[in-house]
């Protein structure tokens, strides 16, 4: 069975870091690329970024480049997302999600980022 | 980027309802979109790949349309279970884009 699990999350203050986590499992993490999409309260999914399945390329959404760094170890099984330089708009529950056929297929239940002072 | 368009944003229904949800594309995306239920505090899950693949799992009243630049979610009989939001995926090109969401509600 294919499992996502993230963790993590929690509050920071705006300007802070933080280093989210997805442990992937029931699956051969190396041969997917894979995501993180992003949902801020109450609002829309919006994409974070991506990584390639050796993790030999990457792509950034605009909102976040420069800030954001998506990376994995595939020894490991396991994503992350490093955030720097974070701001309130950054508030959201971010999701992890493995690539199939082009879009993301499997997705974690999400972990709560919160900054604020 | 690729703005997509979904509509309408919001639809209440009854269960038995046919329901249809549009996905408009600012530019051409060949077959690449997804189409994705989420109930609230879950996790999105996806219905539809390469605009008209069924999932795996996922049952046959749900279908997809479209390539080019208009897409269609239909429900061909919409269940109890079925009341969520429903969003557009279009993975042509990165960034990748979704739509705003359509919440179908209980008439």
């Amino acid at each position: 069975e294919v499992q996502l699990v993230e963790s993590g999350g929690g509050l920071v203050q705006p300007g802070g870091s933080l280093r989210l986590s997805c442990a992937a499992s029931g699956f051969t993490f190396s041969n997917y690329w894979m995501h993180w999409v992003r949902q801020a309260p109450g609002k829309g999914l919006v994409w974070v970024s991506r990584i390639k399945s050796d993790g030999s390329s990457t792509s950034h959404a605009d909102s976040v480049k420069g800030r954001f760094t998506i990376s994995r170890d595939n020894t490991k099984n396991t994503l992350y997302l490093q955030m720097n330089s974070l701001r309130a708009e950054d508030t959201a529950v971010y999701y992890c999600a493995r690539e199939k056929y082009g879009s993301p297929d499997y997705w974690g239940p999400g972990t709560l980022v919160t900054v604020s002072s | 980027d690729i703005q997509m368009t979904q509509s309408p944003s919001s639809l209440s229904a009854s269960v038995g309802d046919r329901v249809t949800i549009t996905c408009r594309a600012s530019q051409g995306i060949r077959n690449d979109l997804g189409w994705y239920q989420q109930t609230p505090g879950k996790a999105p899950k996806r219905l539809i790949y390469a605009a008209s693949s069924l999932q795996s799992g996922v049952p046959s009243r749900f279908s997809g349309s479209g390539s080019g630049t208009e897409f269609t979610l239909t429900i061909s009989s919409l269940q109890p279970e079925d009341f969520a939001t429903y969003s557009c995926l279009q993975h042509n090109s990165y960034p990748l884009t979704f739509g705003g969401g359509t919440k179908v509600d209980l008439k």
